[in-house]
């Protein structure tokens, strides 16, 4: 059964301290592996999609990194605005379609 | 602009009256999901079109379907919610391309059903 794992379940940083999240998976086969942003009371906001070990991906103060067995976001210098849930979710090479198994989310508090 | 539009945003019901949440999207993509989100928990898929095809999850309750009477539109009925029900629903689209190709998620902002 495909998996996802993240950790911390919640991160308290300082405005400027920057960190990384991660995101373990056991797949049958990736075809990818997506993170999202969601804000409280509101759906995911789609970020980085992920191929193959050894790509990255870069958003202004993010970057996500993929191995075969996980997933990072590094934040660098974060900001207030950058509190928010993040998610991670992989969608398995025998799916017929885009079918995301995510996790349970990392909650990312960063204070001024 | 939104892409994908839900409504209500929030929905308060009593135990075993039915609800029925819309969606509509402008992206004109052939596939849509709806997602069951608890708190702090992760998105849970319950079914999924693709065109006019239905396809429901093995462990999505028979309290769940849902209708797409065209491409703009998808509504989730729950038939008599339980307490359990309780949760933000999700939905969201996908270009679908060929089968089994990638393509992101654009979700809906939710809406958040509450079983009193």
């Amino acid at each position: 059964e495909d998996q996802v794992t993240q950790s911390p379940e919640a991160l308290r940083l300082q405005e400027g301290e920057s960190s990384s999240l991660n995101c373990s998976y056991t797949v049958s086969g990736l075809r990818g592996l997506f993170w999202y942003r969601q804000d409280p009371g509101k759906g995911p906001e789609f970020l980085f999609t992920l191929y193959s070990a050894g790509e990255e991906k870069e958003k202004e103060r993010l970057k996500a990194t993929l191995t075969k067995k996980e997933s990072f976001l590094h934040i660098t210098a974060p900001k207030p605005e950058d509190s928010a849930t993040y998610l991670c979710a992989v969608q398995a090479m025998n799916t017929g379609f885009q079918k995301l198994v995510f996790g349970t989310g990392t909650r990312l508090l960063v204070s001024p | 602009d939104a892409m994908v539009i839900q409504n209500p945003r929030y929905q308060v019901t009593q135990f075993g009256k039915p609800v029925t949440l819309s969606c509509s999207q402008t992206l004109n993509h052939n596939v849509m999901y709806w997602y069951q989100q608890k708190s702090s928990q992760a998105p849970k898929l319950l079914f999924h079109y693709y065109d006019k095809d239905f396809n429901n999850e093995a462990d999505t309750p028979d309290n769940f379907q849902s209708r797409r009477p065209n491409t703009s539109f998808c509504f989730l009925d729950i038939r008599s919610p339980g307490l359990g029900d309780a949760a933000m629903y999700l939905c969201a689209t996908s270009g679908g391309g060929t089968s089994g190709t990638t393509g992101e998620l654009f979700f809906g902002e939710g809406s958040r059903l509450t079983v009193l």
